[in-house]
């Protein structure tokens, strides 16, 4: 089942650059996008989420973008900090039923090099 | 902040045993789920918890698991009888049924349970 994919396993930044992770999803019936942050041996940390009704969400140093007719989006860190480090899941729901339950990718683990 | 808690947070096991898993929700949420990872692999989707009912399953979720909301913040879930294969970190999550915005579906998760089975 691959309806959202990570296509980059790592990245590496310089600290001070932009991140940006990838994420692409084959559903068209998802609506609803969430990128969590995840360190070993804790839970996924919610970060930012974006609707299918907008194309940017902003939150600090963290940006969204949905391109719905690419079925893309992408985080966008700036500027990268050391403690950005760990890896970060792209996630989908949609409205079929009333849950919402999360469809993740496989993740990328960000490396913010000082 | 409030958050979600998760115990134990490593739990081992014989083959066959039955395991109770523990979560507590955040207290104003009304969505609960439960999600595992297994070593190297995707966070996958259990189940789903709102009104006192399950809303809805994934194919994992057999009829060797079940959910349970035992008194006002207690949320378990029940392995009846582990095999190798449910060795896996499982997650707690909850959502709260309308979020700040009109469109808001975050979900908070637990620490996590690590759970071994030999």
């Amino acid at each position: 089942d691959q309806q959202v994919k990570q296509n980059s396993p790592s990245l590496s930044v310089q600290e001070g650059r932009i991140s940006i992770l990838n994420c692409d999803y084959t559903n068209s019936m998802f609506d609803y996008f969430l990128w969590y942050k995840k360190y070993p041996a804790e839970g996924p940390t919610f970060l930012i989420s974006i609707s299918s009704i907008k194309d940017k969400n902003e939150d600090g140093r963290f940006t969204v973008f949905l391109n719905k007719s690419a079925k893309h989006l992408s985080l966008h860190i700036v500027p990268s900090q050391p403690g950005d480090s760990a890896v970060y899941f792209c996630a989908a729901s949609q409205l079929s039923g009333s849950a919402r339950q999360l469809t993740f990718g496989s993740g990328t683990q960000l490396t913010v090099l000082p | 902040e409030p958050e979600v808690t998760q115990t134990p947070s490593h739990q081992v096991t014989q083959m066959g045993q039955e395991v109770i898993l523990r979560c507590v929700p955040i207290s104003n949420h009304l969505y609960f789920y439960w999600y595992r990872q297994i070593l190297g692999q995707k966070v996958e989707f259990l189940v789903s918890f709102y009104n006192n009912e399950i809303s809805e399953k994934s194919e994992i979720f057999d009829d060797q698991f079940s959910v349970e909301r035992p008194d006002g913040s207690n949320f378990t879930l029940k392995i009846r009888s582990t095999k190798l294969e449910d060795s896996a970190m499982y997650f707690c999550a909850s959502r709260i049924r309308f979020g700040q915005g009109v469109y808001s579906y975050e979900q908070y998760f637990g620490p996590g349970t690590r759970l071994t089975v030999t």
